[in-house]
């Protein structure tokens, strides 16, 4: 089994829509949890750290569910400009600076 | 904000020759990271930097070496470069949680 793992998409969903990415890991000591941005040949960007509680920026909301090992990345009334892949990270083990990535899931909001 | 600056867009090196790969940050961060990016399989951690002078192998060094003499600089060596380190690479700092990436140096070796 990966260590993250996410579905690679793509997700093709018009504007205004509403999507969800989850994303698995394997480590039950991670502790530190992010989303990524990234555009086509660009490094990535940090969206949103994930917190046990939960936590929203505008249009994205983002959860953990540590029992079942997974984060989730929600968007709501997409935006042409949310086209990107969207990565998960997830640090190696608690305590550790090192970061695991996704593959990432790609998503394609069309007009 | 914190800028990571990556010394080169595009490289194009021949089979054999040394190749360096700097990267900058100028935030005072002791986190530096060297990752490759390849299509499918994600970004990968070559090697990491907690402080001056220390580094730390990641999940692929084989092939490459790395030197961290001033804090804000870590440079990512390809000792005899080869047609399978074709590939993009990224460099981030981080202090202490999260990644901010330099804009990446896409590598080709012929």
């Amino acid at each position: 089994r990966k260590e993250v793992e996410q579905d690679p998409g793509p997700f093709n969903v018009p504007e205004g829509a509403t999507v969800a990415f989850n994303c698995t890991y394997s480590n039950s000591a991670s502790q530190s949890f992010f989303w990524y941005r990234q555009d086509c040949r660009k490094e990535p960007k940090l969206l949103m750290s994930v917190y046990s509680s939960g936590n929203e920026d505008g249009r994205f909301t983002a959860q953990l569910n540590r029992a079942s090992q997974y984060i989730s990345l929600l968007i709501r009334d997409s935006k042409l400009s949310d086209s990107a892949t969207y990565l998960c990270v997830v640090n190696a083990a608690s305590g550790t600076y090192k970061y695991i990535f996704g593959t990432g899931t790609r998503l394609k909001v069309l007009a | 904000d914190v800028k990571v600056t990556q010394s080169s867009r595009y490289l194009v090196k021949r089979t054999g020759e040394k190749v360096f790969l700097e990267c900058v940050q100028d935030m005072d961060h002791e986190n530096m990271f060297w990752y490759r990016q390849d299509p499918g399989l994600g970004l990968r951690l070559i090697y990491f930097s907690y402080d001056v002078k220390m580094k730390e192998k990641g999940d692929i060094p084989e092939g490459y070496s790395v030197s961290r003499e001033k804090k804000e600089r870590f440079s990512l060596i390809l000792e005899s470069a080869s047609t399978n380190q074709t590939s993009m690479y990224l460099c981030a700092s981080s202090f202490p949680y999260g990644y901010t990436f330099g804009s990446g140096t896409r590598l080709t070796v012929v």
